[in-house]
């Protein structure tokens, strides 16, 4: 299958400070990237969709101004989380969809965040 | 509104034994059902899926079961194994949009 791959895979930052993480398709171009938040033992909670070149869409109740997303080119989205505090630690995990609309979406690996 | 139900939330199995877990949909515009598998600390990955047009779909020890008229899936998994132990999540989306996720289902299978 197509390969995903996020960076960082964990981080740690103090409160107050901003924390970028990068989702990357290594061999398909992908038009659409989505970003998902999970707690331990939890589902995968959709924060926001990605399109390249547009702005991202939010699901409800996700801060925009908290999580910024941006959809550069076809092979990264990142998404960055501003003036982290405590409650943002969580694992983030970024998805993507080739430009073929086969509704298979390929995820990277997760990126852990903590926030002292 | 959840969308997709997952049961049971969690499942222990024996060594070769048939693991079963069931999700049931709302949506009717539902087109894609996919099941993933996740290991601790991992992003999910893609086991098998199906779409409304076939009834079952089979990939090696991993079987899809999908009752349209009852808007119900369920995946087993045959001669289950301890490296099978991982939380299972089953998902629907619609004309390729994003992906509805089950509550999963964490799996142990004793050896």
């Amino acid at each position: 299958g197509a390969v995903v791959s996020q960076h960082p895979s964990w981080v740690i930052c103090k409160s107050g400070t901003s924390v970028k993480i990068e989702c990357r398709s290594l061999d398909f171009q992908a038009t659409t990237m989505f970003w998902y938040r999970q707690f331990p033992k939890q589902s995968l909670m959709l924060m926001a969709t990605s399109n390249e070149g547009s702005k991202a869409t939010y699901e409800q109740g996700v801060e925009k101004d908290k999580f910024l997303i941006n959809h550069a080119s076809l092979t990264l989205s990142t998404l960055t989380v501003t003036s982290a505090h405590p409650e943002d630690s969580s694992f983030y995990i970024c998805s993507a969809r080739g430009t073929v609309t086969t509704g298979e979406l390929f995820f990277g690996e997760g990126s852990r965040l903590t926030v002292l | 509104q959840q969308q997709v139900k997952q049961s049971p939330q969690s499942l222990i199995v024996q060594k070769g034994g048939i693991s079963i877990i069931n999700c049931a949909y709302e949506n009717t515009a539902f087109d894609y059902f996919p099941w993933y598998q996740q290991f601790p600390g991992k992003g999910p990955a893609l086991l098998i899926a199906i779409r409304p047009d076939v009834s079952e779909k089979k990939e090696g020890r991993f079987t899809i079961s999908f009752n349209k008229s009852a808007k119900q899936f369920s995946l087993h998994i045959m001669d289950s194994q301890p490296g099978d132990s991982a939380t299972y999540f089953c998902a629907a989306s619609h004309s390729a949009r994003q992906l509805t996720f089950g509550s999963g289902t964490q799996l142990t299978v004793l050896p």
